[in-house]
Order: structure tokens, then sequence, then C-alpha cells
């Protein structure tokens, strides 16, 4: 099965960093994903690290460690409208349709003024 | 980027009913649609995958025949909750993936917010 763990809860002030961190567990691994999703609205995907390293976009980056089963996602210079749930996801292997993803719980950001 | 639409966004039913979810891929064709349950505060959880063409795959503990999908066509998706009960009550969510687009990234509909009284 699937296991993703990440923080609950999150705060910071307007300008701050903060940084989001996602264990895993999976049975096969096709690369991390971060996803946004705002109250009562759809989730909005942010980035995807299929191998190790750090990819950036924007004031967004996003980190790959996939020895320890480990990722983060990096949010500088916030915003109050960057107040809202991030969930990290997983591609998994079960079976022979590639694509389905396996959310973590989601971290709750609020953003401070 | 891809627009996934769902309608209706919020519906009420009585217990025992059945409710249809339509999910629509506007702008792109999508040959894997993905059914998704979120409870308040709760993660999603992938319900089933949706095929165009041929029968859906159920994550484990749920209920197929409770649950139904088709896959008509390339740009629609439908679930329909039969028989429903007020532990129903949920935000369901579907996403398409666009194969022109890379196949990592899934765009999501904005949801139906089912209440069953």
């Amino acid at each position: 099965g699937q296991s993703l763990e990440q923080p609950s809860e999150v705060t910071a002030v307007e300008g701050a960093i903060v940084q989001i961190n996602c264990t895993y567990q999976t049975s096969g691994f096709y690369g991390l994903s971060w996803y946004q999703q705002h109250d009562g609205g759809a989730p909005t995907f942010l980035s995807y690290n299929a191998l190790d390293g750090l990819e950036e976009t924007g004031r967004f980056s996003s980190f790959l460690s996939r020895s320890d089963s480990y990722g983060y996602l990096l949010l500088q210079e916030l915003q109050m409208k960057d107040s809202a749930s991030y969930f990290c996801a997983v591609r998994g292997d079960r079976g022979s349709t590639l694509g389905r993803l396996y959310f973590g719980r989601g971290t709750q950001l609020t953003v401070w003024p | 980027g891809a627009v996934v639409s769902q309608h209706p966004s919020r519906v009420i039913c009585k217990s025992g009913t059945s409710v249809k979810i339509e999910c629509r891929s506007l702008d792109f064709q999508a040959t894997t649609m993905f059914w998704y349950r979120q409870f308040p505060k709760q993660s999603l959880m992938l319900m089933a995958t949706s095929n165009e063409g041929s029968k859906a795959t159920y994550e484990q503990g749920v209920e197929k025949d409770k649950f139904l999908i088709n896959h008509a066509s390339l740009t629609l998706s439908t679930l329909t909750v039969t028989s429903a009960h007020p532990e129903d009550s949920s935000f369901y969510i579907c996403s398409a993936r666009d194969p022109d687009w890379g196949d990592y990234e899934q765009y999501f509909g904005p949801g139906t917010r089912l209440t069953v009284t």
C-alpha cells in the first residue's frame, strides 16, 4: 500500500519562508507531486519531482530524495493568498494503470499579516 | 492549462435515492479519469480509475455496485451514487490527465458536494 506523512498544520507570517515535508512509503514510485487546495476548491497542481534534486517554479520549489523517501515543498515570500492546504502525492504502480495518485493527509498553511 | 468541469456543484438528496455526477474534460480528450472522495479537513481518497470504453478499476474497499462509473466518451465520465445514505455525504472530485501535457499532472474538477438527508 501507500503511506504518506506530512505535518497537519504550519503557520507563518507574510514574507517568510516555509518548508512542508513529506515522507512516503510505497510499493512502487513514479514521482512525487504537490497540490494546493483552497477551502471548498479543487486541488491545483504545483510541482512534480521524478528525480532527486530541487525543482524551482517561481516562489515555490520542491525537493526529492528517493533514497530517503522524502521530499519537501518550499514556499518563499509568503503571501496571504498562499493560505491553503498543501498535499503531497505519489504515483503508485498498482495494476497496469499508471497515473493513479495517492495523497497525504494535507498540511494546512496559515499565513498571518 | 486543461479544464475539467463537474456537474452539479452541490446536490442534496434523500436517503435511498441515486445521484449522478458528471465529469467533463472541456478542451482535451481524457482516456483516463479518476474519482476521489474527500471528507472535511481530510485527504483526497482515490475511489476508482475510469477508463474510456472499459470497466472502471476500483480501489480496495470501494463498493463498485454502489458507486457506478461510466466513461462513455473521451470527454465524459459519470459517477452514480446508488441508494445513497447519510454516510455517503462528502465532497466528490474528479480529475483527468491530458496526454499531450505529459502523464504526471492531473487536472481536477471543481468538485461536487453531496449531502444525503
